[in-house]
């Protein structure tokens, strides 16, 4: 089975706070993508990050970093030195093989990040 | 490019009506998703083509639901008859071999 949970469905934090938001996945696939999109509120789903599945070296972009690591199906993903507009809905994905040889994206249920000035 | 368009954005409809979904890719990609997100299940995929071939429609919730992409540059979701249940943002996404998903703005439909 393919699956994404984020158990946390809503975190609050103060600004400059740090948070991370969790991500599990399960999948039988040997090969196969991970990725984090934020939706703010306008509801737009906003590309942040792809990790495929060989490539487990934590990766940094200014405040976000993603750990990833296979022994525990984790890619994590934290905020440092949260900022008011980094409130949003956070989903984490996996792309999955499908029928015929394709692949398709399975979301997580999303964590709703509040940071709070 | 201008991304993945859909139309409309905003749809208000009694039960019972039929409602049609719209949504044009990114040209050049070849696989398209159908998601419908609610607060409760998040992002639920309804279906997905490649190469405008329908491949997986487990997502699709009942009979009453229904997606074509007569070709690679256009698709449809259709519900009919619809239900206040269905009441949601369905959103559109297109992708290509770097397996990244491009995202419509997404049809908030409304059914009373």
């Amino acid at each position: 089975a393919q699956k994404v949970t984020q158990a946390q469905t809503e975190i609050s934090v103060v600004e400059k706070e740090d948070v991370t938001l969790d991500c599990v996945y399960e999948t039988r696939d040997t090969t196969y993508y991970l990725f984090w999109y934020k939706q703010p509120p306008s509801g737009e789903l906003v590309f942040l990050i792809r990790r495929n599945s060989f490539d487990e070296q934590n990766e940094i972009s200014g405040r976000y970093s993603w750990n990833f690591q296979k022994s525990t199906s984790s890619f994590n993903f934290t905020i440092t030195a949260s900022q008011v507009v980094d409130s949003a809905v956070y989903f984490c994905a996996l792309s999955a093989f499908g029928g015929s040889g394709t692949y398709k994206y399975i979301f997580g249920t999303g964590t709703r990040l509040k940071v709070l000035a | 490019d201008a991304g993945v368009i859909q139309s409309p954005r905003h749809e208000v409809t009694e039960m019972g009506q039929e409602v049609t979904l719209r949504c044009k890719p990114i040209s050049g990609h070849d696989y398209l998703f159908w998601y419908r997100q609610t607060m409760m299940r998040g992002l639920e995929l309804l279906i997905y083509f490649n190469n405008n071939v329908p491949i997986d429609d487990s997502g699709m919730p009942e009979d009453r639901f229904s997606a074509k992409m007569p070709n690679a540059s256009f698709s449809t979701l259709k519900i009919q008859p619809s239900e206040p249940r269905d009441s949601a943002v369905y959103f559109c996404a297109s992708s290509f071999r770097d397996r990244r998903a491009f995202f419509g703005q997404g049809t908030r439909l409304t059914v009373v």
